[in-house]
């Protein structure tokens, strides 16, 4: 594709729902990371790919984060049982290879827990 | 943990002024990124330093990346309202990921 995509763009959730968060990634991009952006911060690393394989999930801040790319392109965030410290920016970036190439990011998906 | 700082965190300038954000490590990096995001939108990449010492030029944006590679700067000569946004450096130590620092959000009075 022609860049990083993500769905939905915006997200309203009441405290306790589940939510699910898509990234598909450029074409052929073999890492995919996903990072959490609070208002007026930096954004902040929770998940790595490299295909398929999760090597690197020290960001994710529970256990109510779950990432997945089974196939190693599209990209799944799971959010279980959201709370309102949740409500933030969700940012996918992709890159051709490795983390230390150029990361492109998508325009994220800006998550609102009532 | 790694942390890396910026600063300042806001500066305000007249169109035509220059800009500065430093950008300080607490580890040493193996490599230093750059991404500007405009309110509202994405991080974009603008450019990857890796040697010791390096200076990189973008027409009005120079970048330099610290001798002892903890530390960087970006300077925007002449600002112009185009330049309005928040500036992010990205670390890379020892591990797999970037550590994105806290920003310095840019505005550009006309």
């Amino acid at each position: 594709g022609a860049g990083v995509s993500q769905s939905p763009r915006y997200k309203v959730a009441k405290r306790g729902q589940d939510v699910a968060l898509r990234c598909d990634p450029i074409s052929g991009h073999v890492s995919l990371f996903w990072y959490q952006q609070a208002l007026g911060q930096g954004p902040e690393f929770l998940t790595y790919f490299q295909n398929e394989a999760q090597l690197d999930k020290s960001g994710l801040p529970s256990d109510r984060f779950f990432a997945e790319r089974p196939e190693g392109s599209v990209s799944t965030l799971k959010i279980q049982r959201t709370q309102q410290e949740d409500s933030a920016v969700y940012l996918c970036a992709s890159s051709q290879f490795s983390s230390t190439d150029t990361q492109y990011f998508g325009p994220g998906t800006r998550l609102t827990v009532l | 943990g790694q942390q890396v700082m910026q600063i300042p965190q806001y500066q305000h300038v007249q169109e035509g002024e220059d800009f500065t954000t430093y950008c300080n490590s607490s580890t040493t990096l193996s490599n230093i990124q750059w991404y500007k995001q405009r309110p509202g939108g994405h991080p974009v990449f603008l450019i990857q330093l890796v040697k010791s010492g390096e200076v990189k030029k973008q027409k009005r944006l120079t970048f330099q990346f610290g001798e002892a590679k903890k530390n960087s700067s970006l300077h925007i000569t002449a600002t112009q309202t185009t330049d309005v946004g928040t500036y992010f450096c990205a670390g890379e130590g020892n591990t797999d990921k970037l550590i994105f620092g806290t920003g310095t959000r840019l505005q550009v009075f006309p």
